[in-house]
Parts: structure tokens; C-alpha cells; sequence
């Protein structure tokens, strides 16, 4: 019964280096969310997608890629990372329609030094 | 611009106790409101969903009401217990299927 699972868990960069971020659900989802949070500010939406093959910004999309090339999976991407992009990130999925729940992974702590 | 506030930040309360943590928005043209709960080193549970059109969910000890038209809901624990201590966030949806979160309310009861 696996949900939403993210890989990796943890992760320290150096600035400037390149990552993906994954993430994988097993409940046949439309939507898919990458949020981060922050201590006083909250969850914030990064990028998300409305199924296969797209994908929109949403709050703070700067410095981030991601593509959904698979129904299952959604990447984000950080091309250079940066300091400021220290944070632990959320991916979330959720079936067609607004009343339907969204459903978290357990979440990617990443570190930039 | 969608705001949503979580008051109080903390709350600490003795075993047994009930409680509620409020939830305010600025923009009353929402979908529906979600309370989640997060535990520490830990992704968001859904915990209750009330669409637009409800003024109340109930699961268990946990009720959440809705006045969309004043901005609020609650989330009423009844008969708290050490096992509920966890950060609870409220989430409004106001278009599309983008949620707008706040900061959370961090619970403890203490034994």
C-alpha cells in the first residue's frame, strides 16, 4: 500500500550542482503536486500537473524544472542549485476533481551548502 | 491573493481536554477547506475534506465546521489524547487544483 513515495529521503548538494527529485504513486492519480516548506511560510506550490505530459507553475516556480512523462511519476528538477533552495519538498497526488483529497509522500529533505 | 491563518502557532493541553484550533481565509470563493494533520519528519495525513456547500465533517473525535461566508473553520478534538500531538494545517482550495495552506497549529497533550 505504498501511496505517494519520494526518493531520495535526504540529500546534501553543493551549490551549483544538479538534482532530480522523484516521485512515484501507485493510485492511478490525475494531479500531482511538488510543494516545499519553509519554517513561517508554510507549504508552497512549486510546479504541478493536471496529467500525462503536462505540466504548470504555481507560487515559487523559480529555479525549479519538472516534467511528467509517466502518468506515475513526476520529477522536479534543480539545474543550479542554490542556498535559498535548502528545504524540505512534498510531492503530492490527487484524482480528478476539486473535492477530492490530496495525498503526501513522507517528503526529501535537501541541504545546499 | 488567497491568505490563510492558523491561530494559536501552539497549544498545549492536558489529557482529556477538548480543544479547537481555528482556521481564517481572506477569500471566501473557495471549493472546499482540508485539515491535515503532520507529524514530526513526516508528510501531511488528510484528515477531514468539507466542500463548499457543507458546513460540517465528522471522523471519529475530529469535527470540522465551515462558514465560508465569514472566513472560518474549526477543528473541535474531543476527549484529546498524547497520540494526537502533531502540527495541524489547514488547506483552502480557490481555483483549479491549487491549495493554499497555513502555517499549522503545533498540538502537544501532555499525559
Amino acid at each position: 500500500n505504498a501511496g505517494v513515495t519520494q526518493t531520495p529521503k535526504f540529500r546534501v548538494l553543493k551549490t551549483g550542482q544538479s538534482m532530480t527529485l522523484l516521485c512515484a504513486q501507485d493510485m492511478n492519480h490525475e494531479y500531482m503536486y511538488w510543494y516545499r516548506q519553509d519554517p513561517g511560510m508554510g507549504l508552497r506550490l512549486i510546479h504541478y500537473s493536471v496529467g500525462e505530459g503536462t505540466t504548470a507553475k504555481g507560487e515559487v516556480p523559480d529555479g525549479y524544472n519538472v516534467s511528467r512523462l509517466k502518468k506515475q511519476n513526476f520529477l522536479l528538477g534543480l539545474e543550479s542549485a542554490a542556498p535559498s533552495q535548502t528545504s524540505v519538498y512534498f510531492c503530492a497526488s490527487q484524482s480528478g476533481g476539486s473535492n477530492q483529497p490530496q495525498h503526501f509522500g513522507d517528503g526529501t529533505r535537501l541541504s545546499i551548502l | 491573493k488567497q491568505e490563510v491563518t492558523q491561530i494559536p502557532a501552539a497549544l498545549s493541553v492536558p489529557e482529556g481536554e477538548n480543544l479547537v484550533l481555528n482556521c481564517s481565509f481572506t477569500d471566501s470563493a473557495i471549493y472546499n477547506l482540508q485539515w491535515f494533520r503532520q507529524d514530526p519528519g513526516k508528510g501531511l495525513t488528510s484528515l477531514l475534506l468539507i466542500q463548499s456547500s457543507q458546513r460540517e465533517q465528522t471522523s471519529g473525535r475530529l469535527n470540522a465546521s465551515l462558514d465560508k461566508s465569514s472566513g472560518r473553520s474549526t477543528l473541535y478534538i474531543a476527549a484529546s489524547q498524547p497520540g494526537d500531538s502533531a502540527t495541524y494545517l489547514c488547506a483552502v482550495r480557490t481555483s483549479g487544483s491549487r491549495l493554499t495552506f497555513g502555517e499549522g497549529t503545533q498540538l502537544t497533550v501532555n499525559p
